[in-house]
């Protein structure tokens, strides 16, 4: 089985610009939640996609939107780049059975933003 | 608001000696918890969790957690590390269905030879 595959590693934007993320979900998977990671800190949670609806969402700016496609992959798209946005995108991407719930998380190994 | 607070961000330890890597959460609700581990370069990896049940949880390479809810404290364990446990550990929370992770600082583990 494949793991959760994210592109670019690694990319570099000035500010006001827009990027795209994308992310592959693990075989079988159905649920896809995207983080992002400041040098130094934990994780902060964006938002999750479930069966391609956002399945809720956390304290970020509607700059930050997302997609998810019937194959269960997802796309991350941030608007008018700012300096704060440079940080490590972490998608994962779970198995709910049945609706939402607690489910495993599997991560990629990011995509590095950074804004000049 | 829930927030989780691993109080090291650094903890060296010698090599084959124990180590706890401390998390403390604050909600007034039932929570789940959840310990990953980041090795350098690499994406976050589930190490264990608390759903429900036995409070001494184990996981995977060694490591076991504590869930003690009068204390809202979710401890991480390993009675001998190894050079290959060179990690950054991150605890989080959940308290809903729709699996929102609250997630601590991180520490990061260092094993002196």
């Amino acid at each position: 089985e494949t793991g959760v595959t994210q592109s670019p590693t690694h990319l570099i934007k000035t500010r006001g610009q827009q990027v795209t993320l994308r992310c592959s979900s693990q075989s079988g998977h159905n649920t896809v939640s995207w983080y992002q990671q400041a040098l130094g800190q934990g994780p902060q949670f964006i938002f999750q996609y479930y069966r391609e609806e956002e399945n809720g969402r956390g304290n970020f700016p509607p700059r930050f939107s997302g997609l998810q496609f019937p194959n269960y992959s997802s796309e991350l798209n941030v608007n008018a780049l700012e300096l704060d946005d440079s940080a490590l995108y972490l998608c994962a991407s779970s198995l709910i059975a049945g609706g939402p719930g607690i489910g495993e998380l599997f991560f990629g190994e990011g995509s590095r933003l950074t804004v000049l | 608001a829930q927030s989780v607070t691993q109080l090291d961000s650094q903890v060296p330890v010698f090599e084959e000696a124990p180590v706890e890597l401390r998390c403390n959460y604050s909600s007034s609700v039932s929570v789940y918890l959840f310990w990953y581990v980041q090795y350098p370069n690499q994406g976050l990896q589930l190490l264990l969790k608390y759903l429900s049940g036995s409070t001494l949880v184990k996981g995977i390479n060694g490591f076991e957690a504590e869930f003690n809810k009068s204390q809202t404290s979710f401890h991480l364990r390993k009675p001998s590390v190894h050079i290959s446990d060179t990690a950054e550990y991150f605890c989080a929370v959940t308290w809903d269905s729709n699996y929102q992770l609250i997630w601590g600082a991180g520490t990061k583990l260092i094993i002196k030879p």
